[in-house]
């Protein structure tokens, strides 16, 4: 069964910090993994996208890895700012013989950036 | 570019009545996907519509149907409201171009999304 998993569920750090967050999955024929930002009552949008090729990819100050061997990958947030403060979701993609993706999404880790 | 756009942005319904949410995609996208997100449950898939035909279905129950029109517009219908159908309902659309040489990203972009309470 296709599965994402996100730890930790949930972060507090305190302004100017970095962080690291974890992104596990079981998702097969892998095709791309996403990293999307999601703030409160708000649609996701994307950080970053990774094929099988690549490894890391940066996007300002967030910064996703992906190791396709072991099937994980990260997003790591630099000098964090108040409006970092959101739901961080992973989404994998599985393509599908038929055309378009399977996507499987985390449940988020949800960060919340502190004075 | 305008983003995707979700109407209405927030609905009241009592169960046991009906809601359609309409969905409009970035234009010269073609697929259009809907899902749900509950807080226990994060990002659901519901179905997503592909020039006008439904290519991909979640485990959902018939109650929960759509459709896609000639210029990729997208509604989606949930008939007997149910409390649990209280969510966020968000669409999702990408180019998804169905060439050999597709590229793999396929990037999907959310739009706001629907918040509907169910009473």
């Amino acid at each position: 069964k296709n599965q994402v998993e996100q730890s930790p569920q949930s972060l507090i750090i305190l302004e100017g910090k970095n962080c690291t967050l974890q992104c596990n999955y079981t998702v097969s024929p892998f095709s791309n993994l996403r990293w999307y930002k999601q703030d409160t009552g708000r649609g996701p949008v994307s950080l970053t996208i990774m094929t099988f090729s690549e490894n890391t990819k940066s996007n300002g100050r967030y910064t996703a890895t992906l190791d396709a061997d072991t099937k994980q990958s990260s997003l790591h947030i630099t000098a964090s700012q108040l409006s970092d403060s959101a739901s961080y979701i992973c989404v994998v993609s599985a393509r599908l013989t038929g055309g378009g993706n399977k996507l499987t999404f985390g449940t988020g880790t949800q960060l919340k950036v502190e004075l | 570019k305008a983003g995707v756009t979700q109407t209405p942005r927030y609905l009241i319904k009592t169960r046991g009545q009906q809601v359609t949410l309409s969905c409009s995609p970035i234009s010269g996208h073609r697929s259009v996907s809907w899902y749900q997100q509950t807080p226990g449950q994060g990002l659901q898939f519901l179905f997503e519509y592909f020039s006008e035909t439904q290519r991909n279905k979640g485990n959902f129950p018939g109650r929960f149907s759509g459709r896609q029109f000639s210029n990729s517009r997208s509604e989606m219908n949930v008939s007997t409201l149910e409390l649990g159908d209280s969510a966020l309902y968000l669409c999702a659309s990408s180019q998804n171009r169905a060439s050999a040489q597709q590229t793999p990203l396929d990037e999907q972009f959310f739009g706001p999304g629907t918040r509907l309470t169910v009473l």
